[in-house]
């Protein structure tokens, strides 16, 4: 059964950072592009980025580019979020999502909550 | 670049069919057949309906169904269900910068 349990979330001031992390299981880690998607209260799903299979390549939505960055360590079968310089409007809840090809994500994490507020 | 347009609701009785559309353009929906719908219960993670515009996941109930014309996109989801009351989310491949667009999300009622 796939697997993914999201941790790291919590309580951040504007400006300040913090690292999420996703454990995967039951399925071949090192064999799928993984992402992110984060969803603000009340609101919508946002796309963050993505990660190739051995991590050679990475691409983000606009709205993060710069800020946050994704990485993945395959002998852990972990994906990883660094947020840095943290703004109110990145509140969300974020997913970690396995990318079945082309942008679409065939398993979603439970999601970890972010808040940023002062 | 904006995010693709879906109706805010949709409504329909039990039995029924109904359709949610997907606007996006040229860059987007109307380009690439990497269109995917996700639905979302209350305070639960989304849950992948449809890929590749028509493809069902395992598991997914041959009730909906996916469709597109020019830079529209549809989900119809056939013999309406009590449990089918959720937010229904496209989201497609783009060739702009953001490399991807997820619509606003319709909410359906089952009446």
């Amino acid at each position: 059964e796939v697997q993914l349990v999201e941790s790291g979330g919590g309580l951040v001031q504007p400006g300040g950072s913090l690292r999420l992390s996703c454990a995967a299981s039951g399925f071949t880690f090192s064999s799928y592009w993984m992402a992110w998607v984060r969803q603000a209260p009340g609101k919508g799903l946002e796309w963050v980025g993505n990660i190739k299979e051995d991590g050679s390549d990475k691409y983000y939505g606009d709205s993060v580019k710069g800020r946050l960055t994704i990485s993945r360590d395959n002998a852990k079968n972990s994906l990883y979020l660094q947020m840095n310089s943290l703004r109110v409007e990145d509140t969300a809840v974020y997913y970690c999502v396995r990318d079945m090809g082309w942008h679409q994500f065939d398993y979603w994490g439970q999601g970890t909550l972010v808040t940023v507020s002062s | 670049q904006s995010a693709l347009t879906q109706p805010a609701s949709v409504s329909g009785s039990p039995g029924q069919s109904i359709t949610i559309s997907c606007t996006g353009t040229s860059s987007d929906v109307g380009s690439y057949n990497y269109v995917s719908w996700y639905q979302q219960h209350p305070g639960k993670a989304p849950k992948l309906m449809l890929y590749d515009v028509t493809n069902r996941p395992s598991g997914v109930s041959d009730r909906f169904s996916g469709s597109k014309s020019g830079n529209t996109a549809s989900l119809t989801i056939s013999g309406l269900q009590a449990e089918d009351e959720a937010v229904y989310y496209c989201c497609s491949y783009t060739s702009s910068s953001t490399l991807e667009l997820f619509g606003g999300g319709t909410k359906l009622t089952v009446l």
